[in-house]
């Protein structure tokens, strides 16, 4: 199985900061890498798919990078509704697998 | 928009079968791939299984293989997960979600999950 590392696995930020999250597999997955935004209690949300595209209705403020083994999550400006926790998850081979989690949390 | 409610959640003594179910709406459900992926209490995301848009492919991830099974009614536009000789640790959040438009592996929009707990 390819195994998917995100860093950090918690992170504490202000309203307004730039934030990234990085996501490294370990074995090429090409472009076929997704974020999910979930908050407590919810269904994980689509952001991004093919490493940087984003899903219909999400704002501009998320983008991501990255092929191959190395991809990066940032979010522009951190709003009050950013606080949640991100996965990554590679979709190139089976079994899809995700990342442990980042936890963005408010300073 | 899509829509994708699952049902068929409940406590359950291990070894027991429990049969989920996701009722979709808003896309042409005969046309995707779907999936169930599962989150236990306090923990992270594992996907469960895949099926195609007819029903001829089906995967599994190898904690479940030989005792869940996925399926689908494309008339009724739904999907199931038969859960047979369930476990503890198949204690967890079932979410199903449709899947992506270029890797068979790809999901994107999510149900908003039923609990399935085992516990004697």
């Amino acid at each position: 199985d390819i195994q998917m590392t995100q860093s950090p696995s918690s992170l504490s930020a202000s309203v307004g900061d730039r934030v990234t999250i990085t996501c490294r597999a370990s074995q090429g997955i090409s472009k076929y890498l997704a974020w999910f935004q979930q908050k407590p209690g919810k269904a994980p949300k689509s952001l991004i798919y093919a490493a940087s595209n984003l899903q219909s209705g999400v704002p501009s403020k998320f983008s991501g990078r990255g092929s191959g083994t190395d991809f990066t999550l940032t979010i522009s400006s951190l709003q009050p509704e950013d606080f949640a926790t991100y996965y990554c998850q590679q979709y190139d081979t089976y079994p899809p697998t995700f990342g442990q989690g980042t936890k963005v949390e408010i300073k | 928009q899509v829509q994708l409610v699952e049902s068929g959640g409940g406590v359950i003594q291990p070894g027991r079968s429990l049969r989920l179910s996701c009722a979709a709406s808003g896309f042409n459900f005969s046309r995707f791939g779907m999936h169930w992926i599962r989150q236990a209490p306090g923990k992270g995301l594992e996907w469960v299984a895949v099926i195609s848009y007819d029903g001829t492919n089906e995967f599994q991830a190898d904690s479940v293989k030989g005792r869940f099974t996925i399926s689908r009614d494309n008339s009724k536009n739904t999907l199931f997960l038969q859960m047979n000789s369930l476990r503890a640790e198949d204690t967890a959040v079932y979410y199903c979600a449709k899947g992506g438009s270029s890797r068979f592996w790809e999901s994107d929009y999510w149900g908003q999950g039923t609990l399935v707990t085992v516990s004697s």
